[in-house]
């Protein structure tokens, strides 16, 4: 079956330092992955989608990668803040209206 | 403000009992979803709905129910035969033709 896997454990990186966070897919080859950041007790936000035919996709201090080699998406924040801190949940689509996530990874950034 | 609301954010209910989750949106989407989140593991799809009236299982729909209405509403119920329904529950919708989900901030259900 399809799966998507991120590493389950959280990931402390100081103030300033490039955060990244990996994505692996197994099974089946996703035309595209999401990636959404959580907050505790609050709905998933959309930050930003990459198709399998774009390697690189930025939004602002938002880098995404899409190796479909490799069968993996690396997220990547740079210039990381304390603001930053959060669960990041990467997604693929698996058929049309249906999605898989990950268990997400958590994210602390210390000042 | 445009979006989508869940109510109440945090539901208590006896076993045995059914509850009603709430879920509204003004985006004027298309397609709902709900979603359960438990610790540790993905979100899973219970149900999701493409159009009004009509609607699709998703992973894990046994013991839950939903409508569609209203292109607006898409609320879910949590039935007495769901054996494990202490959990966080999201909806969420999307555009047709696109692959983004907006999701709503969550309904946190526990059974005592």
């Amino acid at each position: 079956s399809q799966k998507i896997e991120q590493n389950s454990e959280a990931l402390n990186i100081q103030e300033g330092k490039t955060a990244t966070l990996t994505c692996n897919y197994t099974n089946y080859s996703p035309a595209y992955l999401q990636w959404y950041r959580q907050d505790p007790g609050r709905g998933p936000v959309f930050l930003l989608l990459i198709r399998e035919n774009e390697k690189e996709k930025r939004k602002e201090r938002l880098k995404v990668t899409f190796d479909t080699t490799l069968k993996q998406s690396l997220f990547h924040i740079t210039a990381s803040q304390p603001a930053d801190s959060a669960t990041y949940l990467c997604a693929q689509g698996s058929g049309t209206y249906k999605y898989i996530f990950g268990t997400g990874t958590r994210l602390k950034v210390l000042a | 403000d445009g979006g989508i609301t869940q109510s109440p954010k945090y539901l208590f209910r006896k076993e045995g009992q059914n509850v009603t989750l709430s879920c509204e949106q003004n985006l004027n989407h298309d397609a709902m979803y709900w979603y359960r989140q438990d610790p540790g593991q993905g979100l899973r799809l219970i149900y999701y709905s493409q159009i009004v009236n009509d609607f699709q299982k998703g992973d894990i729909a046994e013991g839950y129910s939903v409508s569609r209405e209203k292109k607006e509403s898409f609320p879910l119920t949590v039935t007495s035969a769901q054996k494990n329904p202490t959990a966080f529950y999201l909806c969420a919708s999307s555009m047709a033709g696109t692959d983004t989900q907006y999701f709503g901030p969550g309904t946190r259900l526990t059974v005592l």
